[in-house]
């Protein structure tokens, strides 16, 4: 297993065009998670899903977020009408939980800029 | 709403200097904590978990310590090389199920 995959690594987008990001997570992983990171910040929560269930979105998260995770495998991270502000790193983790929390691994991210 | 904090924001030691990151959480009420490496626009690596019912976890030169009744923990990194040069985060994983974390702390190892 390579661990976490993320893709692209980077994108750059115009104003209020659509944008999708995907990630893989270690295979035998049930939970997944989204955050978003910018410059001289910690990760913050966006969403996580527990097989394909999405189990919480942050409030912070606007309407132009959505996030799916079809039969519990890859996720995709979609943001509609971009703005400056969502210009940051998005990072994808995973996780397995069954009782108990494991070790969370992360992806290598998907910076954001829109221009 | 649980709160993590990491001071100071950055730390420049020389090569070779045993040192001691801290991280401090609000809400005690924990399953683990774990402390990341990210390295200037990559994403995070795993460094150490630690369970709530552990006091300490240790790999290679790196010890990590848990006082969940104080909220706190510290990440010891002996004998320090310029390869340790990084921002160190921790994360706290409580009841909300969501890792938690701090702002990180930038560490400068001068060869």
């Amino acid at each position: 297993d390579t661990g976490v995959s993320q893709n692209p690594r980077h994108k750059i987008t115009k104003r209020g065009q659509n944008v999708t990001f995907r990630c893989d997570p270690i295979s035998e992983h049930n939970r997944l998670y989204w955050y978003r990171q910018t410059l001289g910040q910690g990760p913050e929560f966006l969403t996580y899903f527990q097989n394909e269930a999405q189990l919480e979105k942050s409030r912070l998260l606007s309407d132009r977020f959505s996030a799916e995770r079809p039969k519990g495998s890859f996720s995709t991270l979609e943001i509609q009408r971009t703005e400056q502000g969502d210009s940051a790193m998005y990072l994808c983790a995973s996780s397995s939980y069954r009782g108990r929390h494991t070790e969370a691994f992360f992806g290598q991210g998907t910076r954001l800029t829109v221009v | 709403k649980q709160e993590v904090t990491q001071i100071p924001a950055a730390l420049s030691v020389p090569e070779g200097e045993n040192l001691v990151l801290n991280c401090s959480f609000t809400d005690s009420a924990i399953y683990n904590l774990q402390w990341f490496r990210q390295d200037p626009g990559k994403g995070l690596t795993s460094l150490l978990l630690i369970q709530s019912s552990q006091r300490e976890q240790t790999s290679g030169r790196l010890n990590a310590s848990l006082d969940k009744s104080s909220g706190r923990s510290t990440l010891y990194i002996a004998a320090s090389q310029p390869g340790d040069s990084a921002t160190y985060l921790c994360a706290v994983i409580g009841a909300n199920s969501k890792l938690t974390f701090g702002k990180g702390i930038t560490l400068s190892v001068r060869p």
